[in-house]
């Protein structure tokens, strides 16, 4: 199947620094990526989506100036925190549809700690 | 909005025992409904989805699921459960036609297997 890969898959960074996850589809073109974000033990929420070639379009209550979206390629999308905080650790994942079949892959995930 | 409401948060079942996960979703048209399995260090994988059709649908590593339209339900089971089949897993609604739409995800059953 395909193969969605993320990086860096842990990350440790001070309060105030910003931090790239990148999400790249490994054998497939994916004009959209969606970034999700878990809280332990808790549900995937959907912060936004990533549209090639357009801005990205967040959901409700995210910042779109903290929670940076780039998507910058067929195959690569960016998601930059900025200016962390410890309220923004968590687990960030991402996910891309299949042109070929009628599903997404989702990349194993980024887990951020911010100190 | 959709909504996705999975009410067991864990579930212990032993080796060789059947299991059943529920799962019931809240969407104003023709649902979208997927199972996704979720291991630690892994990202989320895709077990089955039902579009429409057949509601009886089945999925990889010996999983089913029924859609009832009367119940609201999507309830996942397999016959007989293996060890490694403890994971997390979460019920999913899509929003909207084809792959790029919109996931809303359920809280997640955590399957504990004892042997």
């Amino acid at each position: 199947g395909a193969v969605v890969s993320q990086h860096p898959s842990w990350v440790i960074c001070k309060s105030g620094t910003s931090v790239k996850i990148e999400c790249r589809s490994l054998d497939f073109q994916a004009t959209t990526m969606f970034w999700y974000r878990q809280f332990p033990k808790q549900s995937l929420m959907l912060m936004a989506t990533s549209n090639e070639g357009s801005k990205a379009t967040y959901e409700q209550g995210v910042e779109k100036d903290k929670f940076l979206i780039n998507h910058a390629s067929l195959t690569l999308s960016t998601l930059t925190v900025t200016s962390a905080h410890p309220e923004d650790s968590s687990f960030y994942i991402c996910s891309a549809p299949s042109g070929t079949s009628d599903s997404q892959y989702f990349g194993p995930g980024t887990r951020l700690t911010v100190l | 909005a959709q909504s996705v409401t999975q009410p067991d948060i864990h579930i212990t079942v032993s080796e060789g025992a059947s299991l059943e996960l529920r799962c019931n979703y809240s969407y104003g048209a023709t649902p979208y409904l997927f199972w996704y399995v979720q291991s630690p260090g892994q990202g989320l994988q895709l077990l089955l989805k039902y579009f429409s059709g057949d509601t009886l649908v089945q999925g990889i590593k010996g999983f089913e699921a029924e859609f009832k339209r009367s119940q609201s339900s999507f309830n996942l089971r397999k016959p007989s459960v293996h060890w490694s089949d403890a994971a997390e897993y979460f019920c999913a609604v899509g929003a909207g036609t084809g792959t790029a739409s919109k996931l809303t995800f359920g809280t997640g059953t955590r399957l504990q297997v004892t042997l």
